[in-house]
Formats: C-alpha cells, structure tokens, sequence
C-alpha cells in the first residue's frame, strides 16, 4: 500500500544549531510533497509545497533561507531547520499525493534545548 | 486567507453515544473538505473527505457539509474509547487542492 515515511521520528537538538528531516512517498509518485509544522498549542501551518515542474512555493513566515527544502524527486524530500530556537519547536508534518488525498507521515517531533 | 474554526474545542462522549464535531471555514470557494484525526504522540490519520454539499459515509464517520453556511460537520456513530483523539478538520480549495488550511482542532475523549 500507499505510506509517507518520516525519519526521524523525534530529534532533540541544541539552540542555534540546524536539523535535517526526511519524507519518502512508498508505493506511489508523488506530484506534490508539502511541509506542515505544528507548533506546541497550535494548528498545523503549511511551511512549503513543491509541486511537479514548480518551484518550491513557501508560506508567509517562512523562508528558503530558514528552511531549505532538497527534492531530488517526488518520491523523496528533505528539510532542514536552519538555527533552530524554541519557537522551531514542534511536529513537523511531511504531506505527499498523487492524484489523491494527501498522506501523510507520521511526523518528526523537535526538541530544542 | 482561510480561517478554519473548529468547536468545541473538547468534547467528552460515553462510549456509544454519537460525538458531533464542528468546522466553519470562511472562504466560499472552498471544495474540499477532509477530516483527520491525530492520537497522542501520532501523525494524521484521515477519516473522511467530502467535496459536494450532502453526507457522507466512512465506516462510523460521517461528514455533512454545507458550504452555502460555510459549514462541515463530523459525527462519529457508537464511540469507543480508542477513538480518543483531537479532530482535525481541513479544507482546501479546487486547483490548490494541496494546500490544506487545518482547524484548530477538537479534542474528543471518550469515556468507557
């Protein structure tokens, strides 16, 4: 069947240092792949959509530059949160379709110290 | 820019008495409408989706939309406590389908 894989599952890194997190579609080719991040308290906030033959498109309050986003295929992202502080806290949430309903991973949690 | 509500923002149930959960969004050309529900610790589990005005059926889980109120509603048949969980409803819009706007969520707990 169809999953989205997440690693890791839960990280904890120092302040001001950087995270790198993984998202794979199985079974299937994603045409889009998204980045959702729910702070503690919070809905999930879209980060950034990648969609076939697109740029990566970001959201409002967040940036390439904070959190650069590697694609080498639909099937395969990669995110990086780039100095993370306490308010980079959160689940971080990789979304990926086809022509279906999105699904999605189970997360990678984020700690920071 | 979309604005997805959700109410209440807990709900408690016994088991087997159905649970009602609602969503209002406020963007009217919004045509897709998902329920997810997300356990403790977990990432998103979808329930249900719906994109017309009406119900619609998954298992126990029935959506109701009507998008002239600008309104969606989830009710969840004979509860059980595993089904714990916060409710999350999103909705998105037509060609930007991928693009879920997430409510704030409800928090069911169901008491055995």
């Amino acid at each position: 069947g169809a999953l989205v894989y997440q690693y890791p599952r839960r990280t904890i890194c120092k302040s001001g240092t950087s995270m790198r997190m993984e998202c794979q579609a199985v079974g299937f080719q994603a045409t889009s792949v998204a980045w959702y991040r729910q702070s503690p308290q919070k809905t999930f906030e879209l980060i950034a959509l990648s969609t076939v033959n697109s740029a990566i498109k970001y959201e409002q309050n967040f940036t390439q530059e904070k959190f650069p986003i590697s694609h080498p295929n639909l099937s395969f992202s990669s995110m990086t949160v780039l100095n993370a502080y306490l308010e980079d806290r959160g689940l971080y949430l990789c979304g990926a379709r086809d022509n279906q309903a999105p699904l999605f991973g189970e997360g990678t949690r984020l700690s920071v110290l | 820019q979309q604005k997805v509500q959700q109410s209440p923002e807990s709900l408690t149930v016994s088991e087997g008495a159905m649970a009602s959960l609602n969503c209002t969004f406020s963007d009217g050309t919004s045509d897709n409408f998902r329920w997810y529900r997300q356990h403790s610790g977990k990432g998103l589990e979808m329930l249900v989706s719906i994109f017309s005005d009406g119900e619609k059926e998954e298992g126990r889980f029935t959506a109701h939309l009507n998008r002239a109120s600008l309104h969606v509603s989830l009710h969840i048949r004979e509860p059980q406590p595993s089904d714990s969980a916060v409710y999350l409803c999103a909705v998105s819009i037509g060609n930007m389908d991928y693009k879920l706007t997430f409510g704030t969520g409800t928090s069911l707990l169901v008491d055995p």
